[in-house]
């Protein structure tokens, strides 16, 4: 099962508000990897990151490498319909493409 | 370039059977990985395969195998199927696997149903 745990479960939003999302672990990861997921889709690469306390933007989305390296969050601003999905976090350890996922975050945003 | 292509995208198996699943990962990757993806577990990790070696496995049973052939496509074997194995199963490449080598890509999956 999951190691990660991922908040929150479900997140039902206006259009252009902002949406905060979290993971954390009782261990520490190396990698912190944002994907979002659609129906009948697989997971598509959001974020990556590499550094303890780093933080990156890719367009509305910011995410954050806790410096614990036990957690981290992924931000969107001013949310669009098309912003809807499931989005995951995912840590790895090492090298290699073992990834553990949180269990999801599933956004619906209403026009 | 491609994507990382999977086939077949659905199938439906009885209890008993064994089914076959295919990936091509995107071209100059190497690195090939397969998930399993269900309501009830989530996304968990079966095994890894680079340069048509497993490098590592998740906490699956051996009726769940892997190989991975020399132009780097892979195949993922169940062998007889339980109704639980009913899930998305989900392909990956990438480069190599180190740090700075890029990251993971999915492919859309291959959905199995078993009855």
């Amino acid at each position: 099962g999951q190691q990660l745990n991922q908040s929150p479960q479900s997140m039902f939003i206006q259009e252009g508000e902002d949406v905060s999302m979290n993971c954390t672990s009782s261990s520490i990861f190396n990698t912190w990897l944002w994907y979002k997921q659609e129906p009948g889709e697989g997971p598509v690469l959001l974020i990556a990151l590499y550094k303890a306390g780093e933080l990156t933007s890719n367009g509305r989305l910011t995410a954050q490498f806790g410096i614990t390296r036990k957690d981290s969050f992924l931000n969107i601003s001013a949310s669009i319909p098309s912003d809807v999905g499931i989005y995951f976090c995912a840590g790895r350890r090492n090298a290699g493409n073992m990834l553990t996922f949180g269990g999801g975050t599933r956004l619906m945003v209403k026009p | 370039k491609a994507g990382v292509t999977q086939t077949p995208r659905y199938l439906i198996k009885t209890r008993g059977q064994q089914v076959t699943l295919s990936c091509s990962p995107i071209s100059g990757h190497r690195s090939v990985s397969w998930y399993q993806q269900t309501p009830g577990q989530g996304l968990q990790f079966l095994f890894e395969y680079f340069s048509e070696t497993q490098r590592n496995k998740g906490n699956f049973p051996g009726r769940f195998s892997g190989r991975q052939f020399s132009n780097s496509r892979s195949e993922m074997n169940v062998s007889t199927l339980e109704l639980g194995d009913s899930a998305l199963y989900l392909c990956a490449s990438r480069h190599s696997g180190g740090q700075n080598t890029g990251e993971l890509f999915f492919g859309e999956g291959s959905r199995l149903t078993v009855l």
